[in-house]
């Protein structure tokens, strides 16, 4: 299995912009997680979904940052406007119900620089 | 709300040395924790996930303990190896998935 994928690698735009980043998980996992990562405030949830449906969003910032499942392989997280503030890298993450019950892996992150 | 602390913030040791990781968390009705690690500009990778109905969980020289009535749980890392050296993080799960992560511990193994 190719591991929970995730598009662009990097991403640098200016304040003001409109930013996706894309997430295909693994195959068969039936939830999906965003999180941020920041110096200042470590590892933070921002949203997760459950078979392709929104469980618990109390994390994302603001209105300006908005999150969709469409289908089982594939997510976005889209910030519009991006604020310089939104710099950090943001992880997806994907778990499945088997014995390792929720054992979330992680795909390699995008960082966001906004200038 | 749970809330997860990893010490110390950094250790460093000499190759060869046994080491013990800390995490302690405040609300002791989690469903399971997992120790991830991650390299410096990479992702996280997961090393061990203790169910609250288990003590322990070993992968090679990776030993994780959980006791959930005081809030702790252990990563014991066996005769380290400049290759250990990483941030380690730990996360409890509280409600099905959603996981809380420590500050993590950097790790330095000199060799």
């Amino acid at each position: 299995d190719a591991g929970v994928i995730q598009s662009p690698r990097h991403e640098v735009t200016e304040m003001g912009q409109e930013v996706t980043l894309r997430c295909k998980p693994i195959s068969g996992h039936n939830s999906l997680f965003w999180y941020r990562q920041t110096m200042m405030r470590g590892l933070e949830l921002l949203i997760y979904f459950n078979n392709n449906v929104p469980i618990d969003d109390s994390g994302m910032p603001e209105d300006r940052f908005s999150a969709k499942m469409p289908n089982a392989s594939f997510s976005t997280l889209k910030i519009q406007p991006s604020e310089p503030r939104d710099s950090a890298v943001y992880f997806c993450a994907s778990s499945g119900q088997d014995r390792f019950s929720y054992e979330q892996y992680f795909g390699p992150g995008t960082r966001l620089t906004v200038t | 709300k749970q809330e997860v602390t990893q010490i110390p913030a950094a250790l460093s040791v000499p190759e060869g040395e046994n080491l013990v990781l800390n995490c302690s968390f405040t609300d002791s009705a989690i469903y399971n924790l997992q120790w991830f690690r991650q390299d410096p500009g990479k992702g996280l990778t997961s090393l061990l996930l203790i169910q609250s109905s288990q003590r322990e969980q070993t992968s090679g020289r990776l030993n994780a303990s959980l006791d959930k009535s005081s809030g702790r749980s252990t990563l014991y890392i066996a005769a380290s190896q400049p290759g250990d050296s990483a941030t380690y993080l730990c996360a409890a799960n509280n409600q099905g998935g959603k996981l809380i992560f420590g500050q993590g511990t950097e790790l330095s193994v000199k060799p």
